[in-house]
């Protein structure tokens, strides 16, 4: 069964950088799928941030592109999301999750979330 | 890119069906054969429950629908339950590898 676990600091100051990890079990990110992060400010829909692979192509939204890097590390088996010069618009549940097999548009496995709130 | 257009809430009593729209433009929904469907229940994470337009992942009962006609998709659900309610969200490619999520429409049961 896959499963992903968002995990890192609930609380950013503004204008520094939010870091946040998620760790992949159940299922080796080297065997395949882009993964990706999404977020979703309280009580708000759902965006996009960016989809990476396991040989690190990229993909963000055009939107947060100049703020935002995705990254993997194999040998975790992890991802990890950095978002750059943040402000209290950035506060949500950051979510990682895998999308599925041959597609680059629907998320199969999603973590839990982990909230991000951004205040000094 | 903006986000797709979902009403902001539909209901029905048990057992009968409703069906929520999405619309886009021809650059996103109309061009697309990638059109997915999530439900979220308070505090959860999302679940997928379709996929590239009509396709159901396993497990995930057929009273949940799934079609596209021009720039609007639409999931409907049959048999409404209790347990559906929920806010059910769609999300289509607008570009090569760019997910766009539409705004969300929650169901409620009467």
């Amino acid at each position: 069964q896959v499963q992903l676990q968002e995990s890192g600091p609930g609380l950013v100051k503004p204008s520094e950088t939010l870091s946040l990890t998620c760790t992949v079990s159940g299922y080796f990110i080297s065997s395949g799928h882009y993964w990706g992060w999404i977020r979703q400010p309280p009580g708000e829909g759902l965006e996009w941030i960016g989809s990476i692979n396991y040989s690190g192509s990229t993909y963000y939204n055009p939107f947060l592109k100049s703020r935002v890097t995705i990254s993997v590390d194999m040998s975790k088996n992890q991802l990890s999301l950095k978002l750059t010069s943040v402000a209290a618009a950035d506060r949500a549940v950051y979510y990682c999750a895998r999308l599925g097999a041959n597609s680059m548009v629907h998320f199969d496995y999603w973590g839990q979330g982990s909230l991000v709130t951004v205040s000094s | 890119q903006s986000a797709l257009t979902q009403p902001r809430s539909v209901s029905g009593s048990p057992g009968q069906s409703v069906t929520i729209s999405c619309t886009g433009t021809r650059s996103d929904v109309g061009d697309s054969k990638y059109v997915s469907w999530y439900q979220q229940r308070p505090g959860k994470a999302p679940k997928l429950i379709i996929y590239d337009v009509t396709e159901r992942p396993s497990g995930v009962p057929d009273r949940f629908s799934g079609s596209k006609s021009g720039n609007t998709a639409s999931l409907t659900i049959s048999g409404l339950q209790a347990d559906d309610e929920a806010t059910y969200y769609c999300c289509s490619s607008a570009g090569i590898y760019t997910p766009v999520f539409g705004g969300g429409t929650k169901v409620t049961v009467l």
